[in-house]
């Protein structure tokens, strides 16, 4: 199993329009959970860091449900600027590096 | 403040040619990272060190690859003999803590030919 799994879409969404992510994790032992955004071409940059409790940025919401193992990414309002391929981050066995997922595509169109 | 700074941007060389990557990390950061990044595998970990110090260099490919960190502020990943399958990008990554968010530099597109 891998310890990051993701689906890779791609997600094609209207502006406007709500859209949510899920991710889930190998390791219960985890710790550390982020979501990153990467633009083609481009390199990841943070989005949001995930706390046990949910967080929000603006538009975006990050949920962690360490029973399940999931982590998900919910998208208000979307924009044409939030195309982009979402990466799920989660630390690894070792505790020490990051463990990333493959990603997934998101296109919102006009 | 600069963020990781990664040279060259782009590399194109052939078969069997050593090829030098450069990255300097965010100062003050003590962890340095190494990835690789193609369609089929997504972001792969290759090295990461700790103070300059190799802490776990299982996601290197082969003997081929090596990496160094002489100082706090510059790091390399040397590839001898390329061969077209490293034909990736390679980004490196510095972040301050064990766990802690990593970011990265903008990256160098192999192509080997």
């Amino acid at each position: 199993r891998k310890e990051v799994e993701q689906d890779p879409g791609p997600f094609n969404v209207p502006e406007g329009a709500t859209v949510a992510f899920n991710c889930t994790y190998s390791n219960s032992a985890s710790q550390s959970f982020f979501w990153y955004r990467q633009d083609c071409r481009k390199e990841p940059k943070l989005l949001m860091s995930v706390y046990s409790s949910g967080n929000e940025d603006g538009r975006f919401t990050a949920q962690l449900n360490r029973a399940s193992q999931y982590i998900s990414l919910l998208i208000r309002d979307s924009k044409l600027s939030d195309s982009a391929t979402y990466l799920c981050v989660v630390n690894s066995n070792s505790g020490y590096a990051l463990n990333f997922g493959k990603g997934t595509s998101l296109l919102v169109t006009p | 403040d600069a963020g990781v700074i990664q040279s060259p941007r782009h590399e194109v060389t052939e078969m069997g040619q050593e090829v030098t990557l450069r990255c300097k990390p965010i100062s003050g950061h003590d962890y340095l990272f190494w990835y690789r990044q193609t369609m089929m595998r997504g972001l792969e970990l290759l090295i990461y060190f700790n103070n300059n110090v190799p802490i776990d260099d299982s996601g290197m490919p082969e003997d081929r690859f090596s990496a160094k960190m002489p100082n706090a502020s510059f790091s390399t990943l040397k590839i001898q003999p390329s061969e077209p399958r490293d034909s990736a990008v390679y980004f490196c990554a510095s972040s301050l803590d064990v766990g802690a968010e990593q970011y990265f530099g903008p990256g160098t597109r192999l192509t080997v030919t």
